[in-house]
């Protein structure tokens, strides 16, 4: 079955820690999203990669496609980022088939 | 640009009754699909449509329709609702099948 895991389920950190949330995946996909629910429920994409490492202010998300593998990390971590960040993946080789959602990971930052 | 928008944004429904659920983008996206959140779970699809006048069903279509008429409007609508439909409702879309999907604010239905 097409799974998508992640973990923690939910973390606590202090302003200003590195952060490191994980994604891993079943089978060969085609693209993984990093994407943010907010905690009044607005869902916002933050990156869509394929390969390598991508960088976005204090966030950046890698893949090893070996591995089966997705870290996102939020550098100097600040309140405003807490949030639920959600892991979801393209299986297959072809890109019309439709995302498979992580249940999410929970991130309280405190001041 | 408003991008995807939803309405309403809360709606409580007895069993048996229907509804529909309003999604509207204004970014010319081909690509459009409704999800539900369950506490606890992951976001699943429930229909999606590749264009106007196309749509096709995703993993949880049941007790659920959909129609396409236009670019800019996908309705979702409820014949019978149920309690299992208590859930989160979200519309996105997007430009094509691998890109970023843009999402709406949600609408948070409640069946008793």
């Amino acid at each position: 079955k097409n799974e998508v895991e992640q973990s923690p389920q939910n973390l606590t950190a202090q302003e200003g820690e590195f952060i490191t949330i994980n994604c891993s995946y079943s089978v060969g996909i085609s693209a993984l999203h990093w994407l943010q629910q907010h905690p009044g429920g607005g869902i916002v994409s933050l990156f869509m990669l394929s390969s390598g490492k991508k960088k976005h202010g204090r966030l950046i998300a890698t893949i090893n496609i070996q591995e089966k593998h997705s870290s996102l990390h939020i550098t100097a971590s600040h309140p405003r980022d807490s949030a639920v960040y959600i892991c979801a993946v393209r299986f297959g080789n072809s890109g019309n088939t439709p995302l498979v959602f992580g249940k999410g990971t929970r991130l309280s930052v405190i001041a | 640009n408003a991008g995807v928008t939803q309405t309403p944004k809360f709606r409580i429904l007895k069993i048996g009754q229907s509804m529909t659920l309003q999604c509207t983008q204004d970014m010319n996206h081909n690509y459009m699909y409704w999800y539900r959140q369950d506490p606890g779970m992951g976001l699943k699809l429930i229909y999606y449509s590749v264009g106007a006048g196309i749509t096709d069903k995703g993993e949880v279509p049941n007790g659920y329709n959909v129609s396409r008429s236009t670019t800019e409007d996908f309705p979702l609508r409820l014949e019978l609702a149920a309690p299992s439909q208590t859930s989160v409702y979200f519309c996105a879309s997007s430009y094509q099948s691998f890109a970023e999907q843009f999402f709406g604010p949600g609408t948070r239905l409640t069946v008793l």
